[in-house]
């Protein structure tokens, strides 16, 4: 009964660097999402998929890619790490089927770019 | 612009005794309305889902309550335990996104102490 698994859980990264944040749920979600939440302020939508294929960007897109070549999987992408995108990510999937659709999320993942 | 306001930023509380949190949205229509609650290092867990026509929604101990004509939200915890020390988060979704565009508060720090 794994949900929504996240890797890393901890990375530091140089400023420049890129690196993949991993995302994989075992749900058979649709909709699969990515969020940053900084200090003092409620999470924000990187990018979103609603389907194998299909991905759109969110409040908060610039310098992130995202991906979706399979139902389980979602990884973000950083292209080029920059100090601003030290941050908490998370990973969300649910259901799309009607308006009581609950979002599961994993554990997360703090990344520091120095 | 659609916005999420909780208060109080933080709360402590003594064991045993109940709380309440708010939650003041300007997001209209809405498609459904929600309350995570977001132990520290880990993702956030869905406590209740409310759409727009019901009024209040249980889980155990945590009893939210939504008045759509003033646009707020409670979330309500009687005889608060240790472990209830966490962030609380009100979570909308506008009704054009389906439910999948959510606006999330930043959320209630709340504290028991013993």
């Amino acid at each position: 009964n794994a949900g929504v698994t996240q890797t890393p859980k901890f990375q530091v990264l140089k400023t420049g660097q890129s690196m993949t944040l991993q995302c994989a749920q075992d749900m058979n979600h649709e909709y699969m999402s990515w969020y940053r939440q900084d200090p003092g302020m409620g999470l924000r939508l990187i990018h979103y998929s609603v389907g194998a294929g299909i991905t759109d960007q969110g409040e908060v897109p610039n310098g992130y890619n995202v991906s979706r070549s399979t139902t389980e999987d979602f990884p973000l992408r950083l292209l080029s790490a920059a100090p601003s995108q030290t941050s908490v990510y998370f990973c969300a999937s649910s259901s799309i089927q009607g308006a009581e659709t609950e979002a599961f999320f994993g554990q997360g993942t703090r990344l520091t770019v120095v | 612009k659609n916005q999420v306001e909780q208060s109080p930023q933080s709360l402590i509380i003594l064991e045993g005794k109940n709380c309440t949190l708010q939650c003041n949205y300007t997001v209209s229509p809405f498609s459904n309305l929600r309350w995570y609650k977001q132990d520290t290092g880990r993702g956030p867990v869905s406590l209740t889902i409310m759409t727009f026509s019901e009024n209040t929604k249980s889980n155990g101990r945590y009893t939210a309550t939504l008045d759509a004509d003033t646009k707020q939200s409670s979330l309500h915890i009687t005889a608060s335990q240790l472990s209830d020390s966490a962030s609380y988060i009100c979570v909308v979704s506008p009704h054009y996104s389906g439910g999948f565009k959510t606006i999330f508060g930043a959320g209630t720090r709340l504290f028991v102490k013993a």
